[in-house]
């Protein structure tokens, strides 16, 4: 089965960009999308179809998908984006969804 | 506006069954699948099994085939996820979601606000 492989934690300073990346065999032939999960809450989508957000999600957040890496990119971070982010894929050879283990984004 | 709104809280011991449902609101409830989505404590997301509510048609997780069956009630505009043969790693917050297709893709863009099942003896 396709496996998303995501960093446990990424720590950014206020005002600063993250990145967070989602490895995946030629997950550049996919279509990736990004959900953010603060804590005891469901989660929000914030980036479909690699590169667009839904209405209501800043445009500092951003996604980018190429080779074996999607990447999540929120620039100049505030103390709000703190939370679990996942990225997700529908993988057409098992018909199944597939999430990432998640990337715990810590705002120093 | 859009509203996928579930049951309450559930403690079940192990062997038994559970059923969470998915009221949908803001939308016609046919026209897009809800997929069902678990979270363990501290762990990540754990996808399930996805139904279209217009023809009934589902599809499980390879991992689930056989525990889990997913319905649904046109007339209440709700979806229903029942897991049997609970176990205590079934102990877990179950979310469901709302799947939109574009041309070109198709994506959660809407998630209930989760339900918890704690399976203990």
């Amino acid at each position: 089965s396709y496996v998303l492989t995501q960093p446990p934690s990424v720590s950014v300073p206020p005002g600063q960009t993250a990145r967070i990346s989602c490895g995946g065999n030629n997950i550049g032939t996919k279509i990736v999308d990004w959900h953010q999960q603060k804590p005891g809450q469901a989660p929000v989508l914030v980036v479909y179809d690699n590169t667009d957000r839904p209405s209501g999600i800043p445009e500092r957040f951003s996604g980018s998908n190429s080779g074996n890496t999607a990447t999540l990119t929120i620039s100049r971070v505030e103390a709000g984006d703190e939370a679990d982010y996942y990225c997700q894929v529908w993988d057409s050879s098992s018909d199944h969804w597939v999430f990432g283990g998640g990337t715990k984004l810590t705002v120093l | 506006q859009v509203q996928l709104v579930q049951s309450g809280s559930e403690v079940k011991k192990p062997g038994a069954s559970v059923k969470v449902s998915c009221e949908a609101s803001g939308y016609t409830f046919t026209s897009y699948d809800v997929n069902w989505v678990r979270q363990a404590t501290g762990q990540g997301l754990e996808w399930m099994g996805w139904m279209n509510p217009n023809s009934g048609d589902t599809g499980y997780a390879q991992k689930f085939q056989g525990r889990v069956t997913l319905t649904r009630n046109t007339s209440k505009s709700t979806a229903y996820m029942e897991l049997s043969s609970l176990r205590s790693d079934d102990t877990a917050v179950y979310y469901c979601g709302r799947v939109y297709c574009s041309r070109t893709s198709c994506y959660f863009d809407y998630w209930g606000q989760g339900t918890l099942v704690t399976v203990s003896s």
